[in-house]
């Protein structure tokens, strides 16, 4: 089955400051990527998502880019704010099936 | 609110007993999934209906677990004869048939 490797397990950033994730998938037929913000005792949330026949994608703050030769992919929060302070998920997809990696604890200091 | 939602939010049961979760999907979602989350990990799939076919199950899903989607709507997830090991928080999404899915808030429990 699918493997998704997340990085950093815990991420510290003064506010303002830009915060990188990574997540390495093993997979090459996973097609479907994408990202969410847990916060404590609610359910993810979807906050951005790419799929395998785009290299980058931007929502404001937030960005996801794919290296589907190399099979990583980013996440990058820019300009962060308290608010930003969540666990963060990446997933992979193959056939309609999440796969996600372990997560990364995002605390934003102010 | 026209998310995905999810009963109960929390349930203590003791070991032995029989759980029944329910989820309600966003409306008109084809794709109905389940996942189980435990501490410090992300979630991980179980299973996961369309329309009101089950198709595929995780090995996750031990005999004791069972999941219906009577009408194609709503979904129930059944635990029979609980362990401690079953403690964990079950989320539950929805899709359309793209592939983005939509969680709901999850069903914490916990077996004594």
């Amino acid at each position: 089955g699918e493997n998704v490797e997340q990085h950093p397990s815990t991420l510290s950033v003064q506010e303002g400051d830009s915060a990188v994730i990574k997540c390495t998938y093993s997979d090459s037929a996973s097609n479907y990527f994408p990202w969410y913000k847990q916060e404590l005792g609610k359910g993810p949330q979807l906050i951005i998502d790419i799929r395998s026949n785009v290299g980058e994608k931007k929502d404001q703050r937030i960005a996801v880019t794919l290296n589907k030769t190399a099979k990583h992919f980013s996440l990058h929060i820019t300009e962060t704010q308290p608010e930003d302070s969540a666990v963060y998920f990446c997933a992979a997809s193959k056939n309609y099936k999440l796969s996600f990696g372990a997560g990364t604890t995002v605390t934003v200091r102010a | 609110d026209t998310g995905v939602s999810q009963d109960p939010r929390h349930k203590i049961t003791k070991r032995g007993q029989n759980v029944t979760f329910r989820c309600d999907p966003i409306s008109e979602h084809n794709r109905l999934y389940w996942y189980r989350q435990t501490l410090g990990q992300g979630p991980e799939f179980l299973t996961y209906f369309q329309n009101e076919a089950q198709l595929e199950k995780s090995r996750l899903l031990s005999d004791r677990f069972s999941a219906e989607r009577p009408k194609g709507s709503f979904s129930t997830l059944e635990i029979q004869r609980t362990e401690q090991g079953d403690s964990a928080m079950y989320l539950c999404a929805s899709s359309p048939l793209a592939e983005t899915q939509y969680f709901g808030p999850g069903t914490r429990l916990l077996v004594l």
